[in-house]
C-alpha cells in the first residue's frame, strides 16, 4: 500500500525550515527521498537506512520514528531551489519499489 | 553515460491503438520499473523487473505488458489504448539494495 505523506502542500519563506512526513502501514526498512521539479523527472536526494544512517544532502536530513513506520524529511534554511514535489520511496516486499503520495513545497523569496 | 533513455517524449494515440514505450539504461542496473504519474498524483508502479527474463506486476498493471530480454532494455507495451491511460510515464532503474532509482525524462502520452 502506498505510503501517505503529510502535509500535502506547504509554502515557506526563504530561510525557513520544513518537515515532511512519510507514513507506512508497516515498518520501513529504508527510505529514499526524491524531489521532482515541475515538468521534470524525480531526482534522488538521499537515503535513510534502517539503522538511522543517512547518505545524501548537506542541508537535508531524515529520521525514523520509534516504530519505524514513519520517516520525516527535514529541510533546513530552505532556498528557492528547494521548491518542487517531494516523494518518499521504499520497497514493498523484496523487489517492488513504491512511492509515497507526495508533498508539494513552494519556497517564496 | 546517457543514464536512462525513454522514447518517444510525446505521443498521441487514438483509442484502441497499441504502442510500445521504449526504455534503455547504460548503467548495468538490474532493477527497472515503469511508473505512471497523473496530474497532481503520485507515482504508481505499473510493472517492474529484477533482471533479464524476470518481470512482475505492480499496483496498476492492467492494460500493459512488459518484457526484459536484456539488462539494458525494458519496453512497456500498451495493448489497446484507452483515454484512462493518458498520463506521463516514467521508466527508472537502480542497482538495488540501498541505492535509489534513476529516472528517465518521461513520455507524455495522450489517448483521444
Amino acid at each position: 500500500q502506498q505510503p501517505v505523506q503529510s502535509p500535502q502542500a506547504v509554502i515557506l519563506r526563504e530561510g525557513e525550515d520544513a518537515v515532511i512526513n512519510c507514513s507506512s502501514s508497516k515498518a520501513l526498512y529504508s527510505v529514499h527521498w526524491y524531489r521532482q521539479k515541475h515538468g521534470e523527472a524525480p531526482v534522488f536526494l538521499m537515503i535513510l537506512l534502517k539503522g538511522g544512517e543517512q547518505k545524501g544532502h548537506e542541508k537535508i536530513s531524515a529520521s525514523f520514528n520509534e516504530k519505524k513506520q514513519q520517516s520525516s524529511l527535514y529541510l533546513t534554511a530552505s532556498q528557492l531551489s528547494y521548491s518542487g514535489t517531494y516523494f518518499c520511496g521504499t520497497y514493498s516486499g523484496t523487489y517492488k519499489y513504491i512511492f509515497g503520495t507526495g508533498t508539494r513545497l513552494k519556497v517564496l523569496a | 553515460n546517457a543514464g536512462v533513455t525513454q522514447t518517444p517524449k510525446f505521443q498521441v494515440l487514438k483509442t484502441g491503438q497499441s504502442m510500445t514505450l521504449q526504455c534503455a539504461q547504460d548503467m548495468n542496473h538490474e532493477y527497472m520499473s515503469w511508473y505512471r504519474q497523473d496530474p497532481g498524483m503520485g507515482l504508481r508502479l505499473i510493472h517492474y523487473s529484477v533482471g533479464a527474463g524476470i518481470t512482475d506486476q505492480g499496483e496498476v498493471p492492467n492494460g500493459y505488458n512488459v518484457s526484459r530480454s536484456t539488462t539494458e532494455d525494458f519496453p512497456l507495451r500498451l495493448l489497446s489504448a484507452a483515454p484512462s491511460q493518458t498520463s506521463v510515464y516514467f521508466c527508472a532503474s537502480s542497482p538495488g539494495g540501498d541505492y535509489g532509482y534513476t529516472f528517465g525524462s518521461g513520455t507524455r502520452l495522450t489517448v483521444v
